[in-house]
């Protein structure tokens, strides 16, 4: 399967600084990102959708604001989690589509957990 | 978003084989059936997919109900890193993307 990659694998922070997630596609083009993120015992919850070079669209009840997406290339991702709270502390999961991976199987990446003290 | 219903947990003995049912009654003609399974601390692992006929791959088949409101994944023979929540996934082409909108699982338990 198509090899995926997060970055940093875990994070601690402070309340009110912001933490910045990498996502890679190491051995494909990623034309579209999804981004999910899952609380403990919970399933995942899609956040977002972006395609390479634009906008990303955001599910109903994500904050755009708070969570900014970079799709700059079609081989990184970036979600940065701006002035991040303890409510904020989750597992976000990256997972790219696109060209080489085929259009039925999406990959997911490793996940990142995040913890906001 | 289309609804899956499954077992919230299932157990099974190691070698023995395991069928993971999903109902899936307001599926449309054009979903596709998804089956990925999560180990604790990692990212969703594809496991199979269909549309109306039966699939097989060396992970695991896929029996699909010919009204296709269900469907079953079958693991041949368990083994102990079978062990994982188990979504089963109707992938549906919304707001211009075909997204996987995950729900509960099963939480699947394999004894030695």
């Amino acid at each position: 399967g198509a090899v995926v990659s997060q970055h940093p694998s875990w994070v601690i922070c402070k309340s009110g600084t912001s933490v910045k997630i990498e996502c890679r596609s190491l051995d494909f083009q990623a034309t579209t990102m999804f981004w999910y993120r899952q609380f403990p015992k919970q399933s995942l919850m899609l956040m977002a959708t972006s395609n390479e070079g634009s906008k990303a669209t955001y599910e109903q009840g994500v904050e755009k604001d708070k969570f900014l997406i970079n799709h700059a290339s079609l081989t990184l991702s970036t979600l940065t989690v701006t002035s991040a709270h303890p409510e904020d502390s989750s597992f976000y999961i990256c997972s790219p589509l696109g060209r080489g991976s085929g259009p039925d199987t999406q990959y997911f990446g490793p996940g990142t957990r995040l913890t906001v003290l | 978003d289309a609804k899956t219903t499954q077992p919230n947990s299932m157990e099974s003995n190691e070698e023995e084989p395991v069928h993971l049912p999903c109902n899936h009654s307001t599926i449309s003609g054009t979903d596709y059936i998804h089956w990925y399974r999560q180990l604790p601390s990692q990212g969703p692992e594809y496991v199979i997919h269909g549309l109306t006929s039966n699939v097989n791959n060396r992970m695991a088949s896929l029996a699909i109900a010919e009204d296709r409101k269900s469907s079953t994944l079958i693991l041949h023979r368990a083994t102990l890193r079978d062990a994982a929540v188990y979504y089963c996934i109707l992938r549906r082409f919304s707001g211009g993307y075909n997204k996987l909108i995950f729900g509960a699982g099963t939480r699947l338990a394999v004894h030695p």
